[in-house]
């Protein structure tokens, strides 16, 4: 079954640490997103990637960082320079062109930072 | 820029009673527009989508939502609410230029009473 995979789905980590969070897609999308969310607030944009070695800055990259090496990977890293990083993680990929600009999600991972 | 506004942070109805969730957007350019669901520590999924076509959209779960021009409006509803329609419900807004990511409103959580 074609879909996104987000690992790990609970993840703990001290103040001060860098930690990269996992997104794999089998989709064959060209375009992926990671958003953060929090309650209240909706989702916000971090990164995304229209296609493979590039990506663009969201609302909110300050204190991440990406790389898209791979079509089928996206990995965010959440550096110790992120001011409050307990938060759910979002990725999403979509296709590109066309009208069709609906995203799918993964699962998520849920981050606490002690 | 883009934007969506929600009505309603959290929306209460009785099992049976119609269903209607609020959304607003703002986008200088033709919006294509969507609703997703969340349910607790879940990714998204799409409900329905509107990309110029039919103003009336009709998704899965028995949703349909009307787009309104004149009114910048893209409310959701369901004839006749189910237990299991209880979750989190976010408007999202994408334009067919300049940035193509979701932009979302704050969510709605829709509690349903039996």
């Amino acid at each position: 079954d074609g879909g996104i995979t987000q690992s790990p789905k609970y993840l703990f980590r001290k103040e001060g640490q860098n930690v990269t969070l996992s997104c794999e897609q089998n989709l064959n999308h060209d375009a992926m997103y990671w958003y953060r969310q929090d309650p209240g607030q909706g989702l916000r944009l971090i990164y995304y990637s229209q296609i493979v070695n590039d990506f663009q800055k969201g609302d909110i990259a300050e204190g991440y960082s990406v790389s898209r090496e791979k079509k089928e990977s996206f990995p965010l890293t959440v550096t110790s320079a992120q001011k409050n990083p307990t938060a759910f993680y979002l990725c999403a990929s979509s296709i590109t062109g066309g009208n069709l600009y609906e995203q799918y999600f993964g699962p998520g991972t849920r981050l606490t930072v002690t | 820029a883009q934007s969506v506004t929600q009505l309603g942070s959290h929306v209460s109805v009785s099992e049976g009673a119609l269903v209607l969730l609020r959304c607003n957007y703002s986008s200088s350019v033709p919006p294509y527009l969507f609703w997703y669901v969340q349910y607790p520590n879940q990714g998204l999924q799409l409900l329905l989508k509107y990309t110029s076509a039919a103003t009336l959209v009709k998704g899965i779960n028995g949703f349909e939502a009307e787009f309104k021009k004149s009114e910048t409006s893209f409310h959701l509803t369901k004839p006749s609410a189910h237990m299991s329609d209880a979750a989190e419900y976010f408007c999202a807004v994408i334009s067919d230029t300049g940035r193509r990511a979701l932009t979302f409103g704050s969510g709605t959580r829709l509690q349903v009473q039996p």
